[in-house]
């Protein structure tokens, strides 16, 4: 199947600062891709849909101004968490789909101190 | 709004069982239906894709079906190993202009040796 590369796999930022999540499709050119957001022992909660040239479509709670998405080109998609506080630690994972099919990045554990 | 839901949330089963997972879905216009599997702090593994025209697919042990009239979908997995132990979601793609993906509860899969 196709693969999504997401990096960093974990970080550990200071309160305050701001960190940068990657998420690439190695084999396939993918026009939109998803963020998701999961607390522990839940499912996935759409963020947003990230989309090549355009702006982000947000889901309805999430701040866009906090959760910065770029997806400048057709295989990567960024999500910045500025200002980052304890709440907003927590696993991060990007998708994104073939025609049919979506496929997902190995997530990103954020955890602010 | 569509609404996925899975159940059992957590399952133990003996090595060596067959099983059963559920999920259901509250809209049935849906384009496909996709079953992943999620190790611990890891990404998510597409498992099965069943279009909507469909009724089955199988993958080795693993043989997924879907109702869109009732809204259900299963996944059997014959003679259950340690090594399936994970959380299982199920997520319903409902196409047209959108191509999110709504996510089950998940069902929390312990098979004990």
């Amino acid at each position: 199947g196709a693969v999504v590369s997401q990096h960093p796999s974990w970080v550990i930022c200071k309160s305050g600062t701001s960190v940068k999540i990657e998420c690439r499709s190695l084999d396939f050119q993918a026009t939109t891709m998803f963020w998701y957001r999961q607390f522990p022992k839940q499912s996935l909660m759409l963020m947003a849909t990230s989309n090549e040239g355009s702006k982000a479509t947000y889901e309805q709670g999430v701040e866009k101004d906090k959760f910065l998405i770029n997806h400048a080109s057709l295989t990567l998609s960024t999500l910045t968490v500025t200002s980052a506080h304890p709440e907003d630690s927590s696993f991060y994972i990007c998708s994104a789909m073939t025609v049919a099919e979506a496929f997902f990045g190995q997530g990103t554990r954020l955890t602010v101190v | 709004k569509q609404e996925v839901t899975q159940i059992p949330a957590a399952l133990s089963v003996p090595e060596g069982e067959n099983l059963v997972l559920n999920c259901s879905f509250t809209d049935s216009a849906i384009y496909n239906l996709q079953w992943f599997r999620q190790d611990p702090g890891k990404g998510l593994t597409s498992l099965l894709l069943i279009q909507s025209s469909q009724r089955e697919q199988t993958s080795g042990r693993l043989n997924a079906s879907l109702d869109k009239s009732s809204g259900r979908s299963t996944l059997y997995i014959a003679a259950s190993q340690p090594g399936d132990s994970a959380t299982y979601l199920c997520a319903v793609r409902k196409g047209g202009a959108t191509n999110k993906l709504i996510f089950g509860t998940g069902t929390l899969l312990a098979v004990q040796p």
